[in-house]
């Protein structure tokens, strides 16, 4: 059965204190592995597709990884305004473009 | 200039009742989603259509009715509300079903409670 497990559930950092997500996944004919950023009381926000492993995208402070097991979105310097919920997505082999969402890692960064 | 918007934001309402999310997309997008957020965080696909057609319809109560009048607009009508129907849905397009890393525009979610 097509899987996606995030970690840690939740992450509390000092600003400016680096540190990464992890999203292990086990899926049939993996087609895409997409991040997004939700914030309190809004719909998702995408952030990044990965199509194969090895990988990378960037954006401002955020990288994304891709291995044939799990990804890695990494937070340089992080700033007060990262604070989010950040979900994990992988779209499985198969007609539709069907996501399975991971539960999410919720990110605190305190000045 | 919203590009998913949804309605209602809250609603709270009885068991048993009869109820109704409207969604409309302004992206000129194929493909319209339900998905629902549990009290965890967990988004899980309900239904999709494409072209006013349905094209996903995971394993949801038939209480649970999708309409798509037109490709703009998807609207979700729930019959017989119970307790465990209180989540967030969130309404998504994108520009087809079918194509590989289809990235999802959501709307802001409608917030259901049953009392």
């Amino acid at each position: 059965e097509d899987q996606v497990t995030q970690s840690p559930e939740a992450l509390r950092l000092q600003e400016g204190e680096s540190s990464s997500l992890n999203c292990s996944y086990t899926v049939s004919g993996l087609r895409g592995l997409f991040w997004y950023r939700q914030d309190p009381g809004k719909g998702p926000e995408f952030l990044f597709t990965l199509y194969s492993a090895g990988e990378e995208k960037e954006k401002e402070r955020l990288k994304a990884t891709l291995t044939k097991k799990e990804s890695f979105l990494h937070i340089t310097a992080p700033k007060p305004e990262d604070s989010a919920t950040y979900l994990c997505a992988v779209q499985a082999g198969g007609a539709t473009n069907k996501l399975i969402f991971g539960t999410g890692t919720l990110l605190a960064v305190q000045p | 200039d919203t590009a998913v918007s949804q309605t209602p934001k809250y609603l709270v309402t009885q068991m048993g009742n009869d109820k109704s999310i409207k969604c409309e997309q302004n992206l000129g997008h194929d493909t319209m989603y339900w998905y629902k957020q549990d009290s965890k965080k967990f988004l899980k696909i309900m239904f999709s259509y494409n072209n006013k057609e349905l094209i996903i319809n995971e394993t949801v109560p038939n209480r649970f009715s999708p309409k798509s009048p037109d490709k703009a607009h998807l609207n979700l009508h729930i019959n017989s509300l119970e307790l465990g129907d209180s989540a967030v849905y969130f309404c998504a397009s994108s520009q087809d079903v079918w194509g590989k890393g289809e990235k999802l525009f959501f709307g802001s979610g409608t917030q259901l409670s049953v009392l």
